[in-house]
């Protein structure tokens, strides 16, 4: 099947820093991903749709400002959490289409701790 | 607002017995409903999507898609003490490039 990396699995860092994600297919091109996050206890929410050349789209009340995101490649996306604060720790997970196709594969998440 | 709801459990159901899954949409245009299992502390991982109504059936699962009743449920026959997970519903209203909705999860215990 198809296959997500996400890097880092983990990050710890000091509010006021910012964070830099990295969601890369491996073994398949992908047009579009996608950015979850989930906090404990709590399902996955969608914060962004990103698509390979163009500009993300952000869903209702995620600040993109604050959670960039750039899809410069048919393998890359990252997201970049600025000027983090303690209520942004979460697991962020990303999702790749492949191709046309409606299924998405998930990474295996990166759990951001902000103290 | 979008929705999708699930019991949030926890199901127990002893090894060797049908686990069953349920799980209800908002959206009556929804095309595309998905199942997911989440171990904890991991990401989800695909079980099985299904598009038309009715049955299909894969391995130990079978999901079943009832558009009218805007209802989905996903069956686990021979459950396994590995099957113990939180299991997602997912659903993408609009289909294609769309983001999914999820919902809150299941979380099912088998019992050895």
């Amino acid at each position: 099947g198809a296959v997500v990396s996400q890097h880092p699995s983990r990050v710890i860092c000091k509010s006021g820093t910012s964070v830099k994600i990295e969601c890369r297919s491996l073994d398949f091109q992908a047009t579009t991903m996608f950015w979850y996050r989930q906090f404990p206890k709590q399902s996955l929410m969608l914060m962004a749709t990103s698509n390979e050349g163009s500009k993300a789209t952000y869903e209702q009340g995620v600040e993109k400002d604050k959670f960039l995101i750039n899809h410069a490649s048919l393998t890359l996306s990252t997201l970049t959490v600025t000027s983090a604060h303690p209520e942004d720790s979460s697991f962020y997970i990303c999702s790749a289409r492949v191709g046309d196709g409606e299924t998405q594969y998930f990474g295996p998440g990166t759990r951001l701790l902000v103290l | 607002q979008k929705e999708v709801e699930q019991n949030s459990g926890p199901l127990s159901v002893p090894e060797g017995a049908i686990a069953s899954l349920n799980c209800t949409y908002s959206d009556r245009g929804s095309q595309s409903f998905f199942w997911y299992r989440q171990y904890s502390g991991k990401s989800p991982e695909l079980i099985m999507s299904i598009y038309s109504n009715g049955d299909k059936e894969d391995g130990r699962f079978t999901a079943q898609l009832n558009k009218a009743s805007q209802y989905v449920s996903l069956l686990i026959r021979d459950s396994q003490p590995s099957d113990s997970a939180t299991y997602l519903c997912a659903v993408n209203p609009g289909g294609g490039a769309d983001g999914l909705t999820f919902g809150k999860g299941t979380h099912l215990i088998i019992q050895p």
